[in-house]
């Protein structure tokens, strides 16, 4: 069964470094996603993107933040000057829109001291 | 914006009882609603969804009800197994404008043998 895949599973950071996160998206899907979780938190949606440009964005994504479709799998989430409070588990998810079902990859725990 | 409102935030039951998980949301346009079984150190898996134009669907031992009018929705979950332990997120996506998932708070469910 085709699943989303995440890379890497924990990254450990200083604040201030970029981190980029990596996501290889289910291949037919067309619609891609970054959400985050801080511990013991909701899962909080980030940012949509289709096209090659973002869809939508909520005020969690600041300009710290970018996205990319580099190439034709990977889809990738970019912090450019990490926070302590950047600290949580991030999930990229995909879809292919028709029936509104998302699928969420295993997730990178994100650990910035 | 939406707000998911997710009850209880634990649950135990004895193996074989019956588990429910309640939900409610806030905007009316809302017209797409998942729940997913997060397990520990995984990502969210999609495990079912109910759309606004139907108020019941079931697959196996689990079932979704919705009622548009009081804007809530519930999961049910039959003759719970261990494997069923887990923390579960309803969800809810507000409106045709967009497709980011609004979720709730999480029930971590117990089932002892």
């Amino acid at each position: 069964e085709p699943e989303v895949t995440q890379t890497p599973s924990h990254q450990v950071t200083q604040m201030g470094q970029e981190v980029i996160l990596r996501c290889v998206p289910i291949s037919n899907h067309l619609y891609f996603y970054w959400y985050r979780q801080i511990l013991g938190q909701k899962v909080e949606f980030l940012v949509s993107f289709y096209n090659n440009e973002i869809s939508e964005k909520s005020e969690i994504f600041d300009d710290q933040f970018s996205v990319e479709r580099p190439d034709g799998s990977n889809f990738t989430l970019k912090i450019r000057s990490t926070k302590l409070e950047d600290s949580a588990m991030y999930f990229c998810a995909s879809s292919n829109r028709l029936d509104n079902e998302q699928f969420f990859g295993p997730g990178t725990r994100l650990t910035v001291l | 914006g939406e707000n998911v409102e997710q009850h209880p935030s634990t649950l135990s039951v004895q193996e074989g009882d019956s588990a429910v998980i309640k939900c409610t949301y806030s905007d009316s346009a809302s017209n797409y609603f998942p729940w997913y079984k997060q397990e520990l150190g995984k990502g969210p898996q999609l495990i079912i969804d109910i759309r606004s134009n139907v108020g019941e669907k079931k697959d196996q031992r689990i079932a979704v009800t919705l009622n548009k009018t009081a804007k809530h929705f519930s999961l049910h979950i039959t003759e719970t197994q261990p494997e069923d332990s887990a923390v579960y997120f309803c969800a809810a996506m507000p409106g045709v404008d967009t497709d980011k998932l609004i979720f709730g708070t999480g029930t971590r469910l117990q089932v002892f043998p």
